[in-house]
């Protein structure tokens, strides 16, 4: 399938914004997500975008999208420990069959 | 249900058994997904179901995978002569609309096979 790509770690300290990158070879995608999963706890989508945006912002959340570099990004504002997860990079053009990245762990320390 | 139940939550099998996983969607999601997520990988999507029927089976890797969901609401994995490479977390998900991906996953079922 096509290529979703991701950083595997970040560490960031409590208080600062977290950045968060994500490539992809797919151009027909029509949708991007990302989803965050913790500990014994299922996936949960906390947004997406469609293709024809390029930011979108939601609270903490700012997603910001480069479709000319395929090139998408989680920016969380002023990270909390309970930020600490592993966030999923996805996209699809069918609504269903989603394309995941390996996901990036991000730690937020005190 | 509040929210996608999945059970059981961890099945530890022998090669060559057969195993079943079910999912319980949430109340009034029409569609269903299965996903499999490998141990440092992302999920992988196997099969979508609209309403009863399987609307694409692609993701499914060889015919020991099969799943049904005769009644549109509970779904069963189902998986004949395990081998240790299916060792994996099951993933369900449920959804409203099958259009924007917004799903809605359960916790998932360890499975390993020995």
């Amino acid at each position: 399938g096509e290529d979703v790509e991701q950083s595997l770690f970040l560490s960031v300290r409590e208080g600062d914004s977290s950045v968060i990158n994500c490539t992809y070879t797919d151009s027909s995608s029509t949708y991007l997500y990302w989803y965050k999963q913790e500990p014994g706890a299922g996936l949960q989508l906390l947004t997406y975008i469609f293709s024809n945006m390029d930011m979108k912002q939601d609270q903490r959340l700012t997603v910001l999208l480069n479709k000319k570099d395929k090139h998408l990004s989680l920016r969380i504002a002023d990270t909390q420990t309970g930020d600490s997860a592993i966030y999923f990079c996805a996209e699809g053009n069918s609504g269903y069959a989603l394309n995941f990245g390996k996901g990036t762990s991000l730690l937020v320390t005190p | 249900g509040a929210g996608v139940s999945q059970t059981p939550s961890n099945k530890v099998t022998e090669k060559g058994k057969y195993v079943e996983l079910r999912c319980d969607p949430i109340s009034g999601h029409t569609a269903l997904y299965w996903y499999r997520q490998s141990l440092g990988q992302g999920p992988e999507f196997l099969i979508y179901f609209q309403g009863t029927g399987a609307a694409d089976d692609s993701g499914l890797p060889n015919d020991r995978f099969f799943a049904v969901r005769p009644e549109g609401s509970v779904s069963t994995l189902k998986i004949q002569r395990t081998e240790r490479g299916d060792s994996a977390m099951y993933l369900c998900a449920s959804s409203f609309s099958v259009n924007t991906g917004e799903l809605f996953f359960g916790e998932g079922s360890r499975l390993t096979v020995l």
